[in-house]
């Protein structure tokens, strides 16, 4: 079974400064992998998704992330924080069921503070 | 659009009671699927569903009954709720593999 572990379970960052979440995945196929992020009181909205291609994926609101195979990483950047950043951030990878659904697993989820 | 409509928002009950959680999504997806969200754990997959009549367990299936009448809605039951029960559960969907999964606003439910 696939798993998805995301390093810090909180990240803090001044505005203008770096975003970098971890994610790393273990699959024993090539995997199609996810960021979402979740704002206070509402529902997950994707940021970006790898499924083949070029491995660096640029997705909304300035994020990017990079697929990197050797190291099963699918860490996310920004590279300059903005106050409306703040927010959970899921990795999760997808996993097929025996009935060809495709499962979401997720890690456990960073959250994302930005200071003034 | 409406994307996938969760019903209620909120929702408190007392331990042993049964309770339906409705979502309903516009968007003509085969694929249909509810989530628990717990502190620490991330989302957790319940029950899903490929098409209408067809559903299927996910990682913590106890305690939930799923159906699929329909392509439009997927109603989660608690048969009789635990104070284990107590979480905030999404339902999404999607268009097929690999596809983006759409999540409703969730439903915040206490079991006391």
């Amino acid at each position: 079974a696939q798993s998805v572990t995301q390093l810090g379970s909180h990240v803090s960052v001044s505005e203008g400064a770096l975003v970098l979440l971890r994610c790393n995945y273990s699959s024993s196929v090539p995997p199609y992998l996810f960021w979402y992020v979740q704002y206070p009181n509402q529902g997950l909205q994707l940021l970006l998704k790898y499924t083949t291609g070029a491995t660096l994926v640029k997705g909304i609101n300035g994020f990017e992330a990079e697929f990197k195979k050797s190291e099963t990483s699918f860490h996310l950047t920004k590279p300059s924080a903005h106050m409306s950043d703040a927010a959970e951030y899921f990795c999760a990878v997808s996993e097929v069921s025996r009935t060809g659904f495709q499962k979401l697993v997720f890690g456990t989820g960073t959250r994302l503070l930005v200071s003034p | 659009n409406a994307g996938v409509t969760q019903t209620p928002k909120f929702q408190v009950l007392k331990t042993g009671q049964s309770m339906t959680l409705q979502c309903a999504q516009d968007m003509n997806h085969e694929y249909m699927s509810w989530y628990r969200q717990d502190p620490g754990m991330g989302l957790r997959l319940i029950h899903y569903s490929v098409g209408a009549g067809i559903t299927d367990q996910g990682e913590v299936p106890n305690g939930y009954n799923v159906s699929r009448s329909t392509t439009e809605d997927f109603p989660l039951r608690l048969l009789s709720a635990a104070p284990s029960q107590t979480s905030v559960y999404f339902c999404a969907s999607s268009g097929g593999w690999s596809t983006e999964a759409f999540f409703g606003q969730g439903t915040r439910l206490t079991v006391v």
